[in-house]
C-alpha cells in the first residue's frame, strides 16, 4: 500500500496569515501514463463529509476559493491556504489515487491563532 | 447537483451484517467516467477506502477488509450497496458512500459525498 504522511499535525494561524499542510507518499503519484501527479486534497468541516478542493496535485475543484492551492510532485505535496479565513478551520486530508488500495493520509487540523 | 443519500441500520451486532444502500440523485450511476465508492472514518479518525464499483458491476475491494465485502449497483433504481460480514466494534464508523471520479481505471477522487451515516456495532 501507498502510506501518505501529513505534517504538521495540527497548526494555529491568525486570520489572514498564510497555512502550508506537507503530504508526503511512500511512492512517487506520478501516472506517467497521463503526466499527472494523482494526488487530492480534502477539506473536513465537524459533523460533515469531506470536500474536494485540490485533484491531479494543484488542480483547483469548481467553486473553490482561489486562496486554496496545490503543488508539488512525486512524493511530496503542499497544500497552501493564502490568506486564513475563518471558514477555513477544518481538518484538511491528502489522498493519493496512484495505486490500488487508495489511501489518505492522517490529516492536519487548521485552527484560528 | 450530483446527491447521494446513504440508508441502513445505524446499530448492527457483533457476528452479524453490516448493509448499506446509496441512493444517487441529479445524476446517473451509469456514466462510465464515474466508479462508485464506499469510504467509512470510526469516530474521532481518519478516513478508509472501502471499496469501488463501477455502473458495469466491475468491483475493487480494500484487500484489507475484501473478505468479508460485497458491493453491487441497481442502475435502474439508481443505487448501489454494501455488505460486509462478520463485524466487530472495529467497524463501528461513519461510512460515505462517494462518486468517484476515474483518471484510469480505479484511480479515483472523489467528488461528491453523502452526509455519512454512523454505523454502531455493539450488542
Amino acid at each position: 500500500d501507498i502510506v501518505m504522511t501529513q505534517s504538521p499535525d495540527s497548526l494555529a494561524v491568525s486570520l489572514g496569515e498564510g497555512a502550508t499542510i506537507n503530504c508526503k507518499s511512500s511512492r512517487s503519484l506520478l501516472y506517467s501514463a497521463k503526466n499527472k501527479n494523482l494526488l487530492a486534497w480534502y477539506q473536513q468541516k465537524p459533523g460533515q463529509p469531506p470536500k474536494l478542493l485540490i485533484y491531479w496535485a494543484s488542480i483547483r475543484e469548481s467553486g473553490v476559493p482561489d486562496r486554496f492551492s496545490g503543488s508539488g510532485s512525486g512524493t511530496d505535496f503542499t497544500l497552501t491556504i493564502s490568506s486564513l479565513q475563518a471558514e477555513d478551520v477544518a481538518v484538511y486530508y491528502c489522498q493519493q489515487y496512484a495505486d490500488l488500495p487508495l489511501t489518505f493520509g492522517p490529516g492536519t487540523k487548521v485552527e484560528i491563532k | 447537483q450530483v446527491q447521494l443519500q446513504e440508508s441502513g441500520p445505524g446499530l448492527v451486532k457483533p457476528s452479524e451484517t453490516l448493509s448499506l444502500m446509496c441512493t444517487i440523485s441529479g445524476g446517473s450511476v451509469s456514466i462510465g467516467t464515474y466508479h462508485w465508492s464506499w469510504i467509512r472514518q470510526p469516530p474521532g479518525k481518519g478516513l478508509e477506502w472501502i471499496a469501488y464499483l463501477s455502473w458495469s458491476g466491475a468491483t475493487n475491494y480494500n484487500p484489507s477488509l475484501k473478505s468479508r465485502l460485497t458491493v453491487s449497483v441497481d442502475t435502474s433504481d439508481n443505487q448501489f450497496s454494501l455488505k460486509m460480514t462478520s463485524v466487530t466494534a472495529a467497524d463501528t464508523a461513519v461510512y460515505f458512500c462517494a462518486r468517484g471520479y476515474s483518471s484510469d481505471g480505479g484511480r479515483l477522487h472523489f467528488d461528491f459525498w453523502s452526509q455519512g451515516t454512523l454505523v454502531t456495532v455493539s450488542s
